[in-house]
């Protein structure tokens, strides 16, 4: 356990399915972010928030769609997915938003059909 | 953000110890070097961090030499469970520049 826990570990969806992967930590940390990774590359950031607030959206498509209600909790939203967005979802926290000290939870292994 | 580039893939035996170097050429001033180490289905964890000079924890060492244009993770006496894939990163801890991201790694395959 890094103090990051994400939920669920596993979770396969079909196209047209809505579904929601949550990640939260009791860090104490003040910032957030969801990562991707498929196979064989390398991870690729997709959001960064700061105290609540998003300031960070890497060119994600809309069908990802993340909610931060309070710095300890981080949603990522799915709806209308494509099998392409098989992988590995990753959340990490850190005390702010200037890269140091990343913790990454286990992640979410998303497979979709 | 400086770029950087380190073998893609490299083997050992168990107790010898490993070194992976990782160059950056273009580091700037402001710029801190840190290495992650990732398992399969796992999220990176972070492993050492420095700027200049050495630094040992009790997992691992980092040798950066003065011109700070490459960096050395050196892992001593691996085991099977030291097989992963390692990151070097390096960046701007400062502000909101200091985003981690993360290149294609070193996969390490220790061997028994």
């Amino acid at each position: 356990e890094t103090g990051v826990t994400q939920t669920p570990r596993h979770l396969v969806m079909g196209m047209t399915n809505k579904k929601s992967l949550k990640c939260e930590q009791h860090l104490g940390h003040n910032a957030m972010y969801w990562y991707k990774q498929s196979a064989k590359k390398p991870l690729e950031l997709m959001f960064v928030y700061n105290f609540k607030e998003q300031t960070e959206n890497n060119s994600v498509p809309s069908r990802f769609s993340p909610e931060c209600p309070n710095s300890s909790h981080l949603f990522l939203h799915l709806h209308t997915l494509q099998p392409e967005d098989s992988a590995l979802y990753l959340c990490a926290s850190s005390q702010d938003d200037a890269g140091y000290g990343y913790t990454f939870g286990s992640g979410t292994r998303l497979t979709v059909v | 953000l400086a770029k950087t580039t380190q073998p893609i893939s490299m083997d050992s035996y168990e107790g010898q110890e490993v070194n992976i170097t990782c160059s950056h050429n273009n580091i700037a001033t402001n710029d801190y070097i840190t290495w992650y180490q990732q398992f399969p289905s796992q999220g990176p964890r972070f492993i050492i961090q420095g700027y200049k000079t050495k630094v040992t924890n009790e997992v691992a060492s980092l040798f950066i030499p003065a011109d700070r244009k490459s960096s050395t993770l050196s892992l001593p006496r691996v085991s099977l469970s030291d097989t992963a894939v390692y990151y070097c990163l390096v960046g701007d801890l400062t502000g909101n520049t200091g985003k981690l991201i993360f290149g294609q790694g070193t996969t390490l395959q220790v061997k028994p």
